[in-house]
């Protein structure tokens, strides 16, 4: 059964950094395409970061361009999204979401952790 | 970047009715979108890939059509658990991008 677990969400002020983690079971993860999206409180859905599993091609989304990176660790099969110069605007739920298939789409999603950015 | 415009903001219907919702994109697509439902305080759940095909465990009275530009989710008879908000989304080209949502909810 595959799980995606997600933690290292918390409270932070505007311009500093985060570490997100996805620490995942159940797959292969060293080849598997993996993605974080993010919910704002009371908003839709809006794509962060993408890490293709063979080839590590990373992708982001203009909003987090420069301010963020993506990796993972194959020894833990552990996702994460490094965040930093953090805005108030990137206050969400991350969720940490696998591509089930080859294409693009998130077939498995974990249950989020919320970052709060605040003074 | 390609924009996702869903329609409408928010569809009230009644159970055992038709729901049609609707996904535009800002240029051709081809069939490169899919559809998911997300209830309160839960994560999504992928409903229709490539634009037409059910995902796994997903039940027969959800479908999707459309390819190009314009798309359509259509739940044949509603039952109570389907009411909640549903988001189109293209991988046709990065960046990913989502529709803001068509909040489904009972009349």
């Amino acid at each position: 059964e595959v799980q995606l677990l997600e933690s290292g969400g918390g409270l932070v002020q505007p311009g500093g950094s985060l570490r997100l983690s996805c620490a995942t079971s159940g797959f292969t993860f060293s080849s598997s395409a993996m993605s974080w999206v993010r919910q704002a409180p009371g908003k839709g859905l809006e794509w962060v970061s993408a890490f293709s599993g063979i080839g590590e091609i990373t992708h982001y989304a203009d909003s987090v361009q420069g301010r963020s990176a993506i990796s993972r660790d194959i020894s833990t099969n552990t996702l994460y999204l490094q965040m930093s110069s953090l805005r108030v605007e990137d206050t969400a739920v991350y969720y940490c979401a696998m591509r089930g298939s080859g294409k693009w789409y998130f077939d498995y999603w974990g249950q989020g952790t919320l970052v709060t950015v605040s003074s | 970047e390609i924009v996702l415009t869903q329609s409408p903001g928010t569809l009230s219907l009644s159970p055992g009715e038709r729901a049609t919702l609707s996904c535009r994109a800002s240029q051709s697509i081809s069939d490169y979108l899919a559809w998911y439902q997300q209830k309160s305080g839960r994560a999504p759940r992928l409903l229709i890939y490539d634009g037409s095909s059910r995902a796994t465990g997903i039940p027969a009275r959800f479908s999707g059509s459309g390819s190009g530009t314009d798309f359509t989710l259509t739940i044949s008879s509603l039952e109570p658990e389907d009411f909640a908000v549903y988001y189109c989304q293209q991988r046709s080209n990065w960046p990913i991008t989502f529709g803001q949502g068509t909040r489904l909810e009972i009349k």
